[in-house]
This record gives C-alpha cells, structure tokens and sequence, in this order.
C-alpha cells in the first residue's frame, strides 16, 4: 500500500512533441505528490508538486493532473525539448509523515531534435 | 556554491572495507536524510534525521551507521561492505515547516559506490 508505480519505464519523444509519465498509489492517505527530474551525474531536483485539493497544476511546459478518485496524477511536458531528456519521478508522502518521500521508478525520457 | 555538498563522489573498494561518506548542507536545514539508488535508478530512503536526531531509520542493515555531529552534517559510515552495496547514496536536506509538512528535498550530487 505504501508503493507508487510509475510508467512508462521509459519514453521517446520528439522535439516539439508531448511527454506524458503516469503514476497511481494506494494509500488514500497520501497528500503530497511532488514530482523530481534527474539529469544524469546528478541528484534530483524538484520540478512541480501538487496537492489534492486541486486537480491540475501549470508551471511553464510542465503540468501536473491529478485524479483522486482514481488514485492517479500524471506529468505533462508541452513542446518537449532535448535539454529536457532526463529521468522523471514521482513521489507520494503523508503530511503527518512528509519527511518519508515514497518515490516511483522513474521515467526515462529522451527528447530528440 | 554548492547547497548540499557529498566526498567523495566516486568510491571503489574491495569487499569486507569499511568506508564512509560525508554530507554538508549551507542550506540552514533542519532535516538530512540518506538515500539509495541502485542500478534500476530506484531512489530509496534510508535515514533521516531532524536536528541531530535520528526520526527514519528503514530496514537497512546494521553495517550502516549515519552519524550526524551537527545539524549541517550527515556522514554515513559502512562496514564490511558487500557486493549488494553497490549503488549511487544520496544526501539530501529539507526545511520543516509550519504544521509538521516539510519543503522540498535538495539533493547532493551523489556518491557512487562499486564493491568489487
């Protein structure tokens, strides 16, 4: 119940072109779903979260879409851009428990030109 | 300068070794944790600690001792490492906030660790 599944494992796409990585979960419980980018040699970084009080999120090229009765939330990169190739993951926490991020298991996602 | 700083970035060393690894953050926060990445890109918690305090300590084995001396610093320390230890450990700090959430996680650019 504690597990967040990602998918796809990985993803090509073309420049200019719409990337889309999916995620559920179980616990109902959860009510932080950040989502982290990883250039490679390098550790994650915040790209967007989302609470479940609002069913989409927009910041720039990139939107969050979450759907609480289904247990899913999705990241949507509009105009994908090579510089943009990198993995993706989601991740889920408790708000009585934020310091235990449950992550997903990635996305890699390659943008060619 | 770099927020969440982790030495050594590469570590290569025999089975049985003990070696250890450190982590600064210049972020003024409150929180470190340790994390595994293996070689599936799987990211996993492995301890966390909240003003020198010990708060998450997942199923990990007793070779692996964090060790934070002050609130800026996480060491992790392992010993008789195994083959199963190879992997990519994170550091990475966060920001209590008001109501008991926590801010973003930042992360050190890791340090990969291969056991032969």
């Amino acid at each position: 119940q504690q597990q967040v599944k990602q998918s796809p494992q990985s993803l090509i796409v073309q420049k200019g072109g719409i990337s889309i990585i999916n995620c559920a979960y179980e616990n109902t419980a959860f009510d932080y779903f950040p989502w982290y980018q990883q250039f490679p040699g390098k550790g994650p970084a915040l790209l967007i979260a989302i609470r479940p009080d609002v069913s989409e999120k927009k910041e720039g090229r990139f939107t969050i879409s979450f759907n609480k009765s289904a247990k899913q939330f999705s990241l949507h990169i509009m105009d994908s851009q090579p510089g943009d190739s990198a993995t993706y993951f989601c991740a889920a926490s408790m708000s009585y428990n934020t310091d235990k991020l449950i992550f997903g298991t990635g996305t890699r996602l390659q943008v060619f030109p | 300068d770099t927020a969440v700083s982790q030495t050594p970035k590469y570590l290569v060393t025999q089975m049985g070794n003990d070696k250890s690894i450190k982590c600064e953050q210049n972020l003024g926060h409150d929180t470190m944790y340790w994390y595994k990445q293996d070689s599936k890109k799987f990211l996993k918690i492995m301890f966390s600690y909240n003003n020198k305090e010990l708060i998450i300590n997942e199923t990990v084995p007793n070779r692996f001792s964090p060790k934070s001396p002050d609130k800026a610093h996480l060491n992790l320390h392992i010993n008789s490492l195994e083959l199963g230890d190879s992997a990519v450990y994170f550091c990475a700090s966060s920001q209590s906030l008001a109501g008991g959430d926590t801010g973003e996680l930042f992360f050190g650019e890791g340090s990969r660790l291969t056991v032969l």
